[in-house]
C-alpha cells in the first residue's frame, strides 16, 4: 500500500538557522498536504500542493512539490522559537496517510 | 479554534474497561476521521465516516468501533482496553467525502490513559 516517509525524524537548530523537512511517497500523489502540530496541540493544516513542480510560500515557509509528484519539502528560513513543533506531510485519499513527522526544536 | 470539539479531554481508566470518545465536527462538515497518536509518534488513521456511513478503514483494532450519528457527531468506542491503547485520540472533520484535496480540521484530542 501507499507509504509516506518523512526525514529527518528530529532536527535541532539554533534560532535564525534554516530548516528543511522532506516527504517521500512510494506512489504518485494527486496532491500533498502539510500540517503543523505544536507541542501539546493538535495538527493544523498549513497548505496543499497539487501541481507538479509547484512552489508555494507562506512568509518564511516555502513548500515544494516534486516534478514526479512523489516527493515534497518544507523549508523554513531563519527559524524562530514559534516554529517549534512537528511538521507532517499527508498523502491524499480516503485513507489519509500521514508521514511520521519531523519534530523541530529551536534553541534561542 | 478549529470548530471541532472532542470530549472528554482526559480519560483515565483501567485495563479491560470500555470507553467512549465523542466528537462533534465543524458546522457543515460531513466527514469525520479518527486518529490515534501514541507518545511522540505519528498519526495513525483509524476510520472515516461520511454522512453517517463508514467510508474508509485504517489499522483499527477489532476491539475498537465507531459510528456517526444523524446529527453528524461521532463516537469512538474502545473496549477490552490494554496498556498499549494509552494515546491521544484525535478526531478531524472535512467538508466532503474525503477525496483528494479535502482539508481536515482537527479537534483538541482526548488523552486516554489506561492503568
Amino acid at each position: 500500500g501507499q507509504q509516506v516517509m518523512q526525514i529527518p525524524q528530529y532536527q535541532h537548530v539554533q534560532e535564525g538557522e534554516d530548516f528543511t523537512t522532506y516527504c517521500n511517497s512510494s506512489t504518485t500523489l494527486s496532491n500533498i498536504q502539510w500540517y503543523k502540530q505544536r507541542p501539546g496541540g493538535h495538527p493544523v493544516f498549513l497548505i496543499q500542493l497539487v501541481k507538479s513542480g509547484e512552489v508555494k510560500k507562506q512568509k518564511r515557509l516555502t513548500f515544494q512539490f516534486g516534478e514526479a509528484k512523489k516527493n515534497s519539502s518544507l523549508h523554513i528560513t531563519a527559524t524562530q522559537t514559534t516554529d517549534v513543533g512537528t511538521y507532517f506531510c499527508a498523502g491524499p485519499g480516503f485513507k489519509t496517510i500521514f508521514g511520521a513527522g519531523t519534530r523541530l526544536f529551536v534553541k534561542a | 479554534d478549529s470548530g471541532v470539539t472532542q470530549t472528554p479531554k482526559h480519560l483515565i481508566t483501567a485495563t479491560g474497561q470500555r470507553v467512549t470518545l465523542r466528537c462533534s465536527p465543524r458546522s457543515g462538515d460531513l466527514s469525520v476521521y479518527w486518529y490515534q497518536q501514541s507518545l511522540d509518534q505519528g498519526l495513525q488513521f483509524l476510520i472515516q465516516y461520511y454522512n453517517g456511513e463508514e467510508r474508509a478503514k485504517g489499522n483499527i483494532l477489532e476491539r475498537f468501533s465507531a459510528q456517526q450519528f444523524p446529527d453528524l457527531h461521532s463516537e469512538l468506542n474502545l473496549s477490552s482496553l490494554e496498556l498499549g491503547d494509552s494515546a491521544l485520540y484525535f478526531c478531524a472533520s472535512s467538508p466532503t467525502s474525503g477525496g483528494a484535496g479535502d482539508t481536515q480540521y482537527f479537534g483538541p484530542g482526548t488523552r486516554l490513559t489506561v492503568l
